[in-house]
């Protein structure tokens, strides 16, 4: 069965702190994601990556970092979190290479207070 | 412009009910389609994929108008279990790229 984990499901931070947000998959996919999703705006890509080590920018990277060490690891980074980023964080992964989109699979999200 | 455009509802129709939801995109190089469902508190799954010909799945029908640049989900005989909110997902042909509507939220009363 198809499974990505996020590492909390709650978290409360502090202005400035850095937060570290983690995600994995056991599906062996080559393509990982991070979205926020916010009432009245849905869900915004954040970064994404197609393979180990590399990264690209969403729609919204501004404030936010990622690392990919391994291809089963995406990482989700706030260098000093603010309260703006206060959200539900979503991971997501797909399979394939190339153009052709193939079904993303999300984790449970996370949800990051900021105070 | 919004990349993609849905009504946010809620839609509260009666169990039994047809009801249809439409999506409008603005890219016109769009090339794929899709419908997601998220249930309250849950993380968004792939309801269908939306083809030119249009499909069906049981009681659900998608279709895609690329002249007028819309995308239809049309459930027939709705169930209480058909509650949830349901996103629009368009791929403009960027990698692996996909933009998401805000989601229309339908209540299926009984």
């Amino acid at each position: 069965d198809v499974k990505v984990t996020q590492s909390s499901r709650y978290l409360v931070k502090r202005t400035g702190e850095k937060v570290f947000l983690e995600c994995v998959q056991d599906m062996d996919h080559e393509n990982m994601f991070w979205y926020r999703q916010d009432p009245g705006l849905g869900l915004r890509l954040i970064y994404f990556s197609y393979d180990v080590k590399m990264k690209e920018k969403g729609d919204i990277p501004e404030g936010y970092s990622v690392s990919r060490e391994k291809k089963e690891r995406f990482s989700l980074i706030l260098e000093s979190a603010s309260t703006n980023q206060t959200s539900m964080y979503l991971c997501a992964s797909s399979a394939g290479t190339g153009f052709s989109y193939n079904e993303q699979f999300f984790g449970p999200g996370t949800r990051l207070t900021v105070l | 412009r919004k990349e993609v455009e849905q009504d946010p509802g809620p839609f509260n129709v009666p169990e039994g009910a047809t009801v249809a939801f439409n999506c409008t995109y603005s890219n016109s190089a769009s090339q794929s389609f899709f419908w997601y469902r998220q249930d309250c508190r849950k993380e968004p799954k792939l309801l269908m994929s939306v083809y030119s010909s249009g499909n069906e799945d049981g009681r659900f029908t998608a279709q895609l108008n690329r002249a007028s640049q819309y995308i239809s989900l049309l459930i027939r005989d709705s169930k209480l279990s058909d509650s949830a909110t349901y996103l629009c997902v368009v791929n403009s042909g960027g990698y692996q790229k996909v933009t998401f509507g805000i989601g229309t939220k339908l209540q299926v009363i009984p």
